[in-house]
């Protein structure tokens, strides 16, 4: 089945304490980003990657950090978590064609920075 | 910069056809889509419409893009309880380095059976 995966779905954790959010998709998608999904503000791109170590920043990245060693995997880590990064963040994975353009949304992990 | 713009709330009796409407404002967007977010659920991508076209049609779903007005909307025919959900609308502008896509904040969608 094609399929985004995120792990861990919830995610409780103190300020400070480093942590890693892992995505994978298997669809041979070569471009893959990272949401967060926030109230009222709906969802902002924090980093994306067009493919194997090509990354780069999206409208709201400080505080996070990304790596594409393989196709599949796209795993977003947070050095010194805090609380304004707690919220629901999204991986995503691109699909294209001659007349398509759609991206895959993972199912989401909820993060809690106390 | 770009702006996708949605009513928060719609509500609807089971049967009856919902719309939901969307605008936006980067004329230059080749696809427009809507997802769908289920409570706890992720993001379902329901359907897209490439810019060329007015109208897409699959099964319950129409969507109608007025380019003019740059006015997208998403109609559900006979209306389920199951569709209960936020609904997303999105845009995608080909200028975009990135491909990011640039969200609406969500219409939640409430039938009342």
């Amino acid at each position: 089945e094609a399929q985004v995966t995120q792990n861990p779905r919830y995610l409780i954790t103190v300020t400070g304490k480093k942590l890693t959010v892992t995505c994978s998709q298997n669809m041979n998608h070569e471009y893959m980003s990272w949401y967060r999904q926030d109230p009222g503000l709906g969802l902002r791109q924090i980093y994306y990657s067009m493919n194997v170590e090509v990354t780069d920043k999206g409208d709201v990245p400080e505080g996070y950090k990304v790596s594409r060693k393989e196709k599949r995997n796209f795993p977003l880590i947070l050095e010194s978590p805090s609380p304004n990064q707690t919220s629901l963040y999204f991986c995503a994975s691109r699909n294209s064609g001659a007349y398509s353009d759609t991206q895959y949304f993972g199912p989401g992990t909820r993060l809690t920075v106390l | 910069g770009e702006d996708v713009e949605q009513s928060l709330f719609l509500s609807v009796r089971e049967g009856d056809s919902s719309v939901i409407n969307c605008t936006y404002t980067d004329s230059s967007s080749t696809y427009l889509y809507w997802y769908k977010q289920e409570p706890g659920a992720g993001l379902q991508l329901l359907t897209y419409i490439f810019s060329n076209m007015d109208m897409k049609q699959d099964q319950r779903l129409t969507v109608l893009l007025n380019k003019k007005d740059k006015h997208l909307s998403l109609r559900i025919a006979d209306t389920q309880t199951g569709d209960s959900a936020i609904y997303f609308c999105a845009e995608r502008d080909p200028g975009a380095g990135s491909y990011q896509l640039t969200f609406g904040k969500g219409t939640k969608l409430s039938v009342i059976p």
